[in-house]
């Protein structure tokens, strides 16, 4: 079966340090990728998503980027945190036109 | 691009009541996938409608497709404290984007 791994769970970060947070898929092949960020009691918007090795689409102008070093990992970094960039961050996958599964997700705070 | 809006932002119901979260679009959706969120943890898919007018069945809750494919429901009856959390539909495309959601509090 499938699963998906995300972490860490919570994050603790001074501003103006880097981040790197890592998600990554088992049993299944080419899943298309995505990373959300959901503020306290807010929607999910969609920052990145990606259709396969190295490739990445972001749907937002920030602070943040995305990588794809492998079918099935999905790497979400900063090189200097902001406070803003504090949140609920959640790695998603699906397979074309199927539902998607999330990961537990990490709580970031930006101190 | 085409949006998924969701409604109402925020419900309170009493414990037993009834409550309905609507997703409307200005464009005729493929499909619609509804997904809910406890608390504190990550959205887990609830189901997915195709056809024009669908109605399909959970227990408790009720989805609907209408009959121009433009907007869904999610009704759920006699709600319960374990309902409490997020509600989300989104239209299915690869992008997977959300509608802002409806947070379900139920008061006992």
């Amino acid at each position: 079966s499938q699963t998906i791994h995300q972490w860490p769970a919570t994050l603790v970060q001074p501003v103006g340090s880097p981040l790197s947070l890592e998600c990554t898929v088992e049993g299944t092949s080419n899943p298309n990728l995505y990373w959300y960020r959901q503020a306290a009691g807010r929607g999910l918007q969609l920052l990145f998503y990606s259709v396969g090795i190295g490739q990445i689409s972001s749907e937002v102008p920030q602070n943040l980027s995305a990588s794809r070093p492998q079918d099935r990992q999905f790497i979400l970094s900063s090189k200097k945190l902001l406070l803003s960039d504090s949140g609920f961050y959640l790695c998603a996958w699906s397979l074309a036109h199927t539902e998607a599964f999330f990961g537990q997700g990490t709580r970031l705070t930006v101190v | 691009g085409q949006q998924v809006m969701q409604i109402p932002q925020y419900q309170h119901v009493q414990e037993g009541e009834d409550f309905t979260t609507y997703c409307n679009s200005s464009t005729t959706l493929s499909n619609i996938q509804w997904y809910k969120q406890r608390p504190g943890g990550h959205p887990v898919f609830l189901i997915q409608l195709v056809k024009s007018g669908e109605v399909k069945k959970q227990k408790r809750l009720t989805f609907q497709f209408g009959e121009a494919k433009k907007n869904s429901s999610l009704h759920i009856t006699a709600t319960q404290t374990t309902d409490v959390g997020t509600y989300f539909c989104r239209d299915r495309d690869d992008k997977i984007i959300f509608g802002k959601g409806t947070r379900l509090h139920i008061l006992p």
